[in-house]
């Protein structure tokens, strides 16, 4: 199985709002609402931070949003803070049980 | 809360094979509907999906290491553990554990821990 593409890199600076894309296939993202994001800072393990495309977990900040159209989903973040920076990670089910993850998109606020 | 800690060798030789264990505290191995999963995450690259095993016993890997992986799990000592066979410097890794909620995301993780395969 191929990971889901992800930009390498996206940048914004404070209070902007940057998207971040994940392109699958009618096997993954296409086929199931359960996409997944998560955001890892260095040396530290991932944090959920969506689920079900555009659910967020109790604690996520609202500035934080999903979304999902044909194979690619999206992860945005509005009002950039200094703390988003990090990598981010989508992940999906697909057709044959298995979990795929992202290629990962380091996000820098300028 | 639930804690999931990981454990094990953090120096293999190539063609052996890398033995890891999970412990759960917080919480039962055995609560329906769950999955126990493993993650790897090379130096400096992206979280590749190893495999699980489902709260039933299933398992399911990653095609391209299926031939090399077993998951299991020990009930009673509250743990699931990771045997990856015929390593190569490639499998180096932060291998994570984690927790499968029964819709598809990874709600608990382990810290990690970092296996070097080299001689």
């Amino acid at each position: 199985q191929s990971a889901l593409t992800q930009p390498a890199s996206v940048s914004g600076s404070p209070g902007q709002s940057i998207t971040i894309s994940c392109t699958g296939t009618s096997s993954d993202v296409g086929g199931y609402n359960y996409v997944s994001w998560y955001q890892q800072h260095p040396g530290k393990a991932p944090k959920l931070m969506i689920y079900e495309v555009s659910n967020r977990p109790s604690g996520v900040s609202n500035r934080f949003s999903g979304s999902k159209s044909g194979n690619t989903a999206s992860l945005t973040i509005s009002g950039l803070q200094a703390e988003d920076e990090a990598d981010y990670y989508c992940s999906s089910y697909t057709s044959s049980s298995t979990r795929v993850f992202g290629t990962g998109t380091k996000v820098t606020v300028l | 809360q639930l804690q999931l800690q990981e454990s094990g060798s953090g120096l293999v030789k190539p063609s052996q094979t890398l033995s890891l264990t999970c412990a759960v505290s917080g919480g039962s191995i055995s609560s329906g509907g769950y999955s126990w999963s493993w993650i790897r995450q090379p130096p400096g690259k992206g979280l590749e999906w190893i495999g699980y095993i489902y709260h039933s016993g299933s398992t399911y890997y990653n095609p391209s290491l299926k031939s090399r992986v077993t998951i299991s799990v020990d009930r009673s000592k509250n743990q699931f553990s990771l045997k990856l066979s015929s390593v190569t410097a490639a499998d180096t890794a932060v291998y994570y554990c984690a927790r499968e909620h029964p819709t598809w995301l990874f709600d608990y993780w382990g810290q990690g821990t970092l296996v070097t395969v080299s001689s």
